[in-house]
């Protein structure tokens, strides 16, 4: 079964909008963490936002948010105030961090790509 | 701001040849990670590495691939025998203790087999 599921291959969003990113996960680990990269077409992979099982609030960074859903496994990312910049690959992660206290491997979604249109 | 360095950036080899690609995680880190991610699909984890040893490594990782701290900085990843399908984008990161232990990754390295 796939860990991490990015149902949208690929969004338009207009300029100055906001856009929402879809990522559903399954795990049995009580104890994950989530986050999100993006890639543009220069290829590095930057990493955006994280949300922490246990986190009681949504994560925030900037423009970035996390809308944390746990009972549904969700962890959309929400890009306020969309800018051409802002135009790459989205890929959301989960880190299952039971069984050690850090450094575990990430697992990728198949990503989502963005497309802001001015 | 301190980043992961990746050299080099564009690696082209012929099949059946042995390949390094170099790292420098963050200073500060001590956990370190190689994920490939072939043209067009999603990244996939290969091997993460901590204390000097590995402590992880995925189905990918075989015989012909090591990683190697050789001293205090540098991370590298080695492949013996490169063959067609091993053509990628090859991603270190670092991640250190403390919250959400986020990896840092680099620009990466484009392998290409021929």
């Amino acid at each position: 079964a796939q860990k991490i599921t990015q149902t949208q291959p690929g969004m338009f969003v207009q300029e100055k909008e906001a856009v929402t990113l879809d990522c559903t996960y399954d795990t049995s680990d009580p104890s994950y963490g989530l986050f999100w990269y993006k890639q543009p077409s220069s290829g590095e992979m930057i990493f955006l936002i994280y949300q922490g099982s246990y986190d009681q609030q949504n994560a925030t960074e900037g423009r970035y948010s996390l809308n944390f859903q746990k009972a549904r496994k969700s962890a959309n990312l929400v890009i306020s105030a969309s800018q051409l910049g802002d135009s790459a690959m989205y890929f959301c992660a989960m880190r299952e961090e039971s069984y050690k206290a850090a450094g575990n491997k990430l697992t990728f979604g198949g990503g989502t790509r963005v497309l802001v249109k001015p | 701001e301190p980043e992961v360095t990746q050299t080099p950036s564009h690696q082209v080899t012929q099949m059946g040849q042995e390949v390094i690609l170099r790292c420098v995680p963050i200073s500060n880190h001590l956990y370190f990670y190689w994920y490939r991610q072939i043209l067009g699909q999603k990244v996939e984890f290969l091997v993460s590495f901590y204390n000097n040893e590995i402590s992880e490594k995925s189905e990918i990782f075989d015989d012909q691939f090591s990683v190697e701290r050789p001293d205090g900085s540098n991370f590298t990843l080695k492949i013996r025998s490169t063959k067609l399908e091993d053509s990628a984008m090859y991603f270190c990161a670092s991640s250190r203790r403390g919250t959400g232990n986020i990896q840092y990754f680099g620009a990466g390295t484009r392998l290409s087999v021929l």
